[in-house]
């Protein structure tokens, strides 16, 4: 089973800056099969990026994902008052698909 | 529109059983992966499982198999996540996605299990 790691576990930035989140797996994910999802207080999750770094249908440019084998990285250019939320990486390359334990994106 | 609505909210007992659904609208509902994620209360994501309609192959996470069934009928374009005797620490959020990309969520389905 593949374990991801995510961190920081907690990000404190200001609207306007520029957020990096990091995903490290414990063995290369094949395919670069990695999501990034976004889940905001009392919603469901939604897909941001998919195969590492392809944004999603309707997901604003200012996300970005790159990475590749172990480790991975979700970048948000410039933080708009709704981007602050949870996120999650997830690898979907081989079963189970597992789920990193999530970086709180907060408000500083 | 893709669409995954699921079941309404579910108040149990420990020791009783229990099945959820999960309906897919707006494609091919047979020819899509479904899975399943639990979300413990103020905590994070954990996969379940998944299943192919068209033949119901099915995939678990060591952590849940055994534990739930993971089933479909693709007449009614329907999944299932079902219980057959539930404990206070299945008292989480359920949701269904499509494919293994998780491309699509379902709203939640929110199970509490108490005596």
């Amino acid at each position: 089973e593949i374990v991801l790691t995510q961190s920081p576990g907690t990000l404190s930035l200001s609207p306007g800056e520029r957020a990096t989140l990091s995903c490290r797996a414990s063995q290369s994910v094949s395919g670069r099969y990695l999501t990034w999802h976004q889940q905001r207080p009392g919603q469901a999750p939604r897909l941001l990026i998919y195969g590492a770094s392809s944004r999603a249908a309707g997901i604003p440019d200012r996300f970005s994902g790159s990475g590749s084998g172990t480790d991975f990285t979700l970048t948000i250019s410039r933080l708009e008052p709704e981007d602050f939320a949870v996120y999650y990486c997830q690898q979907y390359g081989s079963s189970p698909y597992t789920f990193g334990q999530g970086t709180k994106l907060e408000i500083k | 529109e893709v669409q995954l609505v699921q079941s309404g909210p579910e108040v149990k007992k420990p020791g009783e059983s229990l099945k959820i659904s999960c309906k897919g609208f707006g494609y091919s509902f047979t020819t899509d992966w479904i899975g399943w994620v639990r979300q413990m209360p103020g905590k994070g994501l954990e996969w379940m499982g998944i299943i192919f309609p068209s033949d119901s192959d099915t995939r678990y996470s060591p952590s849940f198999q055994g534990q739930v069934t993971i089933s479909v009928d693709k007449s009614i374009n329907t999944a299932y996540l079902q219980w057959s005797s539930l404990k206070a620490s299945d008292t989480a959020m359920y949701y269904c996605t499509r494919r293994p990309v998780a491309d699509y969520w379902g709203q939640g389905t929110l199970v509490t299990v108490s005596s």
